[in-house]
Order: C-alpha cells, then sequence, then structure tokens
C-alpha cells in the first residue's frame, strides 16, 4: 500500500500552543498537501508542499518537506479551540497517475 | 462543501441490498473521485473519473461500481451490499487530475452507510 503515515495519531495541547504534526509516505512524490476535517464534515484543503519545496507558510500555518527522509510537518503556530480538528496528510504519488494518496490522520484536540 | 452535494446523507440498509450514492457537482470540474474513510485507515479510494464515461480503479474498488454520464453526475453503486462496506463514503472533485495541475480536491460532506 503507498498509504502514509501519521504520528502522533491523536494530539491534545492547550489552547496558545504550538501543535505539530508529522506525516511520511513510501514513494516520489510530485506534492504533498494538507487537509482538516471538522467533525462529521467532509476535508478542506490546507496547504500544498511541491517536491521542489522545502518550507511553506499560510497564517499560522507551516508546512516542511523533507524528500531525502520522505517526510512533511505541519505547525499550527498558537493554536486556538477552533483548531480542533482531524489533520490528513496526502501525496501526490509519481508513479499512481495523479491520484492522491491519504494518510490515517493526526486527531488534534486543543483545549480552552 | 459549497458546489458539491451527496444524497443520500446517511442510510441503513440489509446485506444483499443493492445500493446507489449520488455526487453532484456544480463546479464543471473533469475529475470526479469516491473515498470511503474507516477508522485506522483514513480515506482510500475505491473509483474515480477523468470525464464522462471515463472511469477507473482505486486502492479498494471490488465490490463497487460507478458511472458518470453527464459532467455533474458520479454515482457510485454497491451492487449487493456487505457489512464490510459499512463506512462514511466522500465525492470529491478536482480540476486537474495529472501532474500538470496541483490536483487539490474539494469535499463533499459525506454520506454515512450502515449495512445490517
Amino acid at each position: 500500500s503507498q498509504q502514509g503515515e501519521e504520528d502522533p495519531q491523536a494530539l491534545s495541547i492547550q489552547e496558545g500552543e504550538n501543535a505539530t504534526m508529522n506525516c511520511s509516505y513510501k514513494t516520489s512524490i510530485n506534492n504533498l498537501q494538507w487537509y482538516r476535517q471538522n467533525s462529521g464534515r467532509g476535508l478542506v484543503h490546507l496547504i500544498l508542499i511541491r517536491s521542489n519545496e522545502r518550507e511553506k507558510h499560510s497564517g499560522r500555518l507551516r508546512v516542511t518537506l523533507d524528500t531525502s527522509k520522505k517526510s512533511s510537518s505541519l505547525l499550527i503556530t498558537a493554536s486556538r479551540a477552533a483548531d480542533t480538528a482531524s489533520y490528513f496528510c496526502a501525496a501526490l504519488h509519481i508513479n499512481q497517475g495523479g491520484k492522491l494518496i491519504f494518510g490515517q490522520g493526526t486527531e488534534l484536540s486543543v483545549k480552552p | 462543501d459549497a458546489g458539491i452535494t451527496q444524497s443520500p446523507r446517511h442510510k441503513v440498509t440489509e446485506t444483499g441490498t443493492p445500493v446507489t450514492l449520488r455526487c453532484h457537482q456544480t463546479e464543471n470540474h473533469r475529475y470526479m473521485y469516491w473515498y470511503r474513510q474507516d477508522p485506522g485507515h483514513g480515506l482510500r479510494l475505491i473509483h474515480y473519473s477523468y470525464g464522462v464515461k471515463d472511469t477507473d480503479k482505486g486502492e479498494v474498488s471490488d465490490g463497487y461500481s460507478v458511472s458518470r454520464s453527464k459532467t455533474e453526475d458520479f454515482l457510485l453503486t454497491l451492487e449487493s451490499a456487505t457489512s464490510s462496506q459499512t463506512s462514511v463514503y466522500f465525492c470529491a472533485i478536482s480540476e486537474s487530475g495529472t501532474f500538470s495541475g496541483a490536483n487539490v480536491l474539494t469535499f463533499g460532506a459525506g454520506s454515512r452507510l450502515t449495512v445490517l
């Protein structure tokens, strides 16, 4: 299976703290994306990083990509209770015909 | 979830019955996908479509079929539902589905299917 792995599976922090989630994948990618899912809802795209990029920012989100280690991390700074959700990485693998392969997700709980 | 709707949102059925889930989009996107989401497995691709009447299998296509007769509609059919197909099903759309594009997905709200 090409499916990536995320860790931790669950993360609980206090409001104001930073949250870091990691994603590993198995084969070469074109890009890697992060999605957020609130309970009972569909996934929403957050940020995309291409294979030739090492770091990308969007508001309080910072994504890094290390293609040599086949890993990515998502950092949410100064977290808020509204950031409580599940976060998924998704890799666009070069040998998968353009299909996105999702990780299993990290469940983030931010306590007020 | 604007621009993409799934129906029904909830369904309970019995083993052996046929089930069809519908995905409707108003974005005129070429690519449409069906995923299932299960605890411990994340999202897994069932089938996808790259145009009207053009479909292909994903990772977990056994027991499922799809059809796309119009750009805006993508149907997922379980010919004879089994308990292992109890899941939450998500439809997604994208403007591009190849490496020339980013292939960013927009998801529907999901359809929760329970097979007894």
